[in-house]
């Protein structure tokens, strides 16, 4: 079965300083990954799609398919970084579209 | 504008009495899903609909029902909704591809008493 980890609930870095977001998955085949990102009282939106192999906002995530990771990265977190993170996994086949989400980790950083 | 919007944005109700929260997109999309957001739980899906006429459940379907009569269209149902589900809704939808984005709705803040 598809599954997505974020391992940290909570993750706090000072402004300026590297951050990186954990997410693994189990999945046997191909996935399509994303992470979506949830500001304070706003509607979660898509931050990045590993097909893309885009930066946005300074955010990168490479698929590793060996390791089974997606892991976001930013060299300098920002204050308006903190927010709500999910990575999400989507799979090809009779359930096309689908987005299996991990628990999230709320990024905050500090001034 | 593409969107999709959900009515009530926020609804405070007691125990055992119906209610709808409508969700509605503009994008012709054909997957439309229903999550709840819970502190500590993420979100989890709870009904999601691959086209019109056609439902499935997600990990946490008690307590809830959907419809998919009309493309854009797609209700949550709580036929007698009760304090655990007390919690923030929202309706996303999206292509029937694996690398589309979905988009979300703004949520709704439900409160069951």
């Amino acid at each position: 079965a598809q599954r997505v980890t974020q391992p940290e609930k909570l993750l706090s870095v000072f402004k300026g300083a590297p951050v990186e977001l954990k997410c693994n998955y189990s999945y046997s085949g191909s996935p399509e990954l994303f992470w979506y990102v949830q500001y304070s009282r706003q509607r979660l939106q898509l931050l990045l799609r590993h097909i893309s192999r885009e930066s946005i906002k300074g955010f990168t995530a490479d698929l590793n398919k060996g390791e089974t990771s997606f892991h976001l990265k930013k060299p300098f977190a920002q204050e308006e970084d903190s927010a709500m993170y999910y990575c999400a996994l989507s799979v090809r086949g009779s359930t096309l579209g689908r987005l299996y989400f991990g628990r999230g980790t709320q990024l905050t950083v500090w001034p | 504008e593409a969107q999709v919007t959900q009515n009530p944005r926020y609804l405070i109700t007691v125990t055992g009495k119906k209610l709808t929260v409508t969700c509605s997109q503009n994008m012709n999309h054909e997957y439309m899903s229903w999550y709840r957001q819970d502190p500590g739980l993420g979100l989890r899906q709870i009904y999601y609909s691959m086209n019109v006429e056609v439902t499935d459940k997600g990990d946490v379907p008690e307590g809830y029902k959907v419809s998919r009569k009309e493309k854009r269209n797609f209700p949550l149902i709580l036929e007698s909704p009760s304090p655990n589900q007390t919690s923030l809704y929202f309706c996303a939808s999206g292509g029937q591809a694996a690398t589309y984005e979905q988009y979300f709705g703004p949520g709704t803040r439900l409160t069951v008493t």
